[in-house]
């Protein structure tokens, strides 16, 4: 399939779990930030995102936290499913240079039933 | 069927050969992108169209070509394709600039030999 999912950081979750996904980020001049969900064989999907100017966001049994003192960036997942099984990255957006989402590596979700 | 479609899903080519990957975009997106996926490395991206006729270097620009004709059309040419060149590429898409919400394709797997 189309992703990358070997050799990552994995969070083992049982059904019914909140999780908590980390993201350290790197530049104190990112103003935006995004959480995406990648499933095995599928290109990233859009979770939720966050500007610099907040620090709690909450969409649909997801909550993004942006700690923007040491630079951390956290998704908590509510009831874990088994259709949560996935990787998921965070990226920021660097605003200087060319104005590019720079994403992280990944950590892999698995879901015990 | 409305959205992002890449190809091929999956493509081995020989060192040296020149390989085009397409991608088409349904929704009138202004800015498209191509990222390639990497173990150790997460997304990364490579070149990025703000409009037709108007591309711009990324990340990893070297050893790539890319044209927009078309608003709809982004394709991505490897000259002449090398070993290093394997990676899972994605294509995505987005209404505004660079940075915010991006809908991606399904990825294609390139295997050069």
């Amino acid at each position: 399939g189309e992703s990358v999912g070997l050799h990552l950081p994995t969070l083992s979750v049982q059904e019914g779990d909140n999780s908590i996904i980390n993201c350290a980020y790197s530049n104190s001049a990112s103003d935006y930030f995004i959480w995406y969900k990648q499933e095995s064989g599928k290109g990233p999907q859009f979770i939720i995102d966050i500007r610099s100017n907040m620090d709690k966001r909450q969409g649909q049994r997801v909550t993004v936290l942006l700690n923007k003192t040491v630079k951390h960036l956290s998704l908590q997942i509510a009831a874990t499913q088994p259709g949560d099984s996935a990787v998921y990255f965070c990226a920021e957006r660097v605003t200087y240079g060319n104005n590019r989402l720079a994403f992280g590596k990944g950590n892999q979700v698995v879901v015990i039933p | 069927d409305a959205g992002i479609t890449q190809s091929p899903r999956y493509k081995i080519t020989e060192t040296g050969r020149q390989v085009t990957l397409m991608c088409h975009q349904t929704w009138s997106h202004s800015y498209m992108f191509w990222y390639r996926q990497d173990l150790g490395h997460g997304l990364r991206l490579i070149y990025y169209s703000a409009a037709a006729d108007i591309t711009d270097k990324g990340e990893v620009p070297d050893g790539y070509v890319v044209s927009r004709s078309k608003t709809e059309n982004f394709p991505l040419t490897l000259e002449s394709a090398t070993r290093s060149q394997t990676s899972v590429y994605f294509c995505a898409s987005s209404e505004r600039n660079v940075g915010t919400e991006a809908f991606f394709g399904q990825g294609t797997r390139l295997t050069v030999v």
